[in-house]
């Protein structure tokens, strides 16, 4: 059984559309993260989920709106893609939203704009 | 704020011999300090984490790190290479500041192991 889930595993996608990137967790954790991985593999979070809040908010474009229906769903909107969106998008999640609580990765989203 | 740097964005070790991954921290509060690995096309997995117990940490796959405050500093090693290590390895810090409790990730190295 898969741990932490990611669909789509790829996505190719013109500039201007929207898109969704889907998480799901089996491990009964209550935090769950996105991050961004770019081209020079630099991984950067830029959401987290306690429970359904929203507890982290990098500074990302408002484009990008994530929701969590519950405890082990996180997903991913992203409006009006743009060149600058294409990376590798990750999906975590961890016990709590404890600075020592070891982060569970899914296998990662490769998006690419064109 | 707290960051990392790692030293060396390429490394590369015959099988066999010593692997030396450098890490070293910046954080104005006590640090908790982890190591994930990326193998190819997949996410990230933890291979130790620091949290202000023992300073000498062990892994899975015969890795371990010491944290020295005094250095700053957060090396992973493994005594003997093999090729299975190849891959992507992360330094990351987090601190127990309330509200801060994010993974800030350094910038990664490769480890590339010769036959």
């Amino acid at each position: 059984d898969t741990a932490v889930s990611q669909t789509p595993k790829y996505l190719v996608t013109q500039m201007g559309n929207d898109k969704s990137i889907k998480c799901e967790q089996n491990l009964g954790h209550d935090t769950m993260y996105w991050y961004k991985q770019d081209s020079k593999k630099f991984l950067k979070i830029m959401f987290s989920y306690n429970n359904k809040e929203l507890i982290i908010n990098e500074t990302v474009p408002n484009r990008f709106s994530p929701k969590s229906p519950d405890k082990a769903h996180l997903n991913l909107h992203i409006n009006s893609l743009e060149l600058g969106d294409s990376a590798v998008y990750f999906c975590a999640s961890s016990q709590a939203h404890r600075s020592t609580d070891t982060q569970y990765f899914g296998p990662g989203t490769r998006l690419t704009v064109l | 704020a707290q960051s990392v740097t790692q030293l060396g964005s390429h490394v590369s070790v015959s099988e066999g011999a010593l692997v030396l991954l450098r890490c070293n921290y910046s954080s104005s509060v006590p640090p908790y300090l982890f190591w994930y690995v990326q193998y190819p096309n997949q996410g990230l997995q933890l291979l130790l984490k620091y949290t202000s117990a023992a300073t000498l940490v062990k892994g899975i796959n015969g890795f371990e790190a010491e944290f020295k405050k005094s250095e700053t500093s957060f090396h992973l090693t493994k005594p003997s290479a093999h090729m299975s290590d190849a891959a992507e390895y992360f330094c990351a810090v987090s601190t127990r500041r309330f509200g801060n409790e994010k993974l800030t990730f350094g910038t990664g190295t490769r480890l590339t192991i010769i036959p």
